[in-house]
């Protein structure tokens, strides 16, 4: 069935660079999305992916597609004590309820 | 602004007090739906809509009620609310069910005592 994996934990230092990874395993997978979540609030839409692309960039955010491997990144640079939050990557199959399948969550730790 | 908006944020009720929680979008979105987050299980979707009057079950529906009257607003109806029903729910909305992106709401936390 239809699964997303990530990483449970990332702690990296302010400035330094951040890649949280994600598996899938629906290849009919159109959209892949990236989610933050501070504590406390809701999930904010980061960015997003095409199936048919290999690499978006928005401004400090990078992501990485290999649809071979299926696999994702998110890369953010220059890393900020306010980017401190879970990540969640997830994927909207073609599965007709339109669901979002989402993976556990990255605790991204920025160490001051 | 484009939004997705729920309320209340918070709440805490007794075990069968019926309850409604809120969702409007403001996107002219086609598609809606209700998740509830609980520590260990992720996102599970609750209910869905896929345009006015057209609803149906996802993955946990049950002790659940939804209504799609109008486009914009998808009430989630807990008619005798249970503490296993003490959850963080979320609202989202996308233009379509498929190739879009889902944007969500902020979020309400419900206690069941």
């Amino acid at each position: 069935g239809e699964d997303v994996e990530q990483s449970l934990f990332l702690s990296v230092r302010e400035g330094d660079s951040s890649v949280i990874n994600c598996t899938y395993t629906d290849s009919s997978s159109t959209y892949l999305y990236w989610y933050k979540q501070e504590p406390g609030a809701g999930l904010q839409l980061l960015t997003y992916i095409f199936s048919n692309m290999d690499m978006k960039q928005d401004q400090r955010l990078t992501v990485l597609l290999n649809k071979k491997d299926k696999h994702l990144s998110l890369r953010i640079a220059d890393t900020q004590t306010g980017d401190s939050a879970i990540y969640f990557c997830a994927e909207r199959g073609a599965s007709n309820t339109g669901k979002l399948i989402f993976g556990q969550g990255t605790t991204l730790q920025v160490k001051p | 602004e484009a939004q997705v908006t729920q309320n209340p944020r918070y709440l805490i009720t007794v075990t069968g007090k019926k309850l409604t929680v809120t969702c409007s979008q403001n996107m002219n979105h086609e598609y809606m739906s209700w998740y509830r987050q609980d520590p260990g299980l992720g996102l599970r979707q609750i209910y869905y809509s896929m345009n006015v009057e057209v609803t149906d079950k996802g993955d946990v529906p049950e002790g659940y009620k939804v209504s799609r009257k109008e486009k914009r607003n998808f009430p989630l109806i807990l008619e005798s609310p249970s503490p296993n029903q003490t959850s963080l729910y979320f609202c989202a909305s996308s233009f379509q069910v498929y190739n879009s992106p889902l944007h969500f709401g902020n979020g309400t936390r419900l206690t069941v005592t």
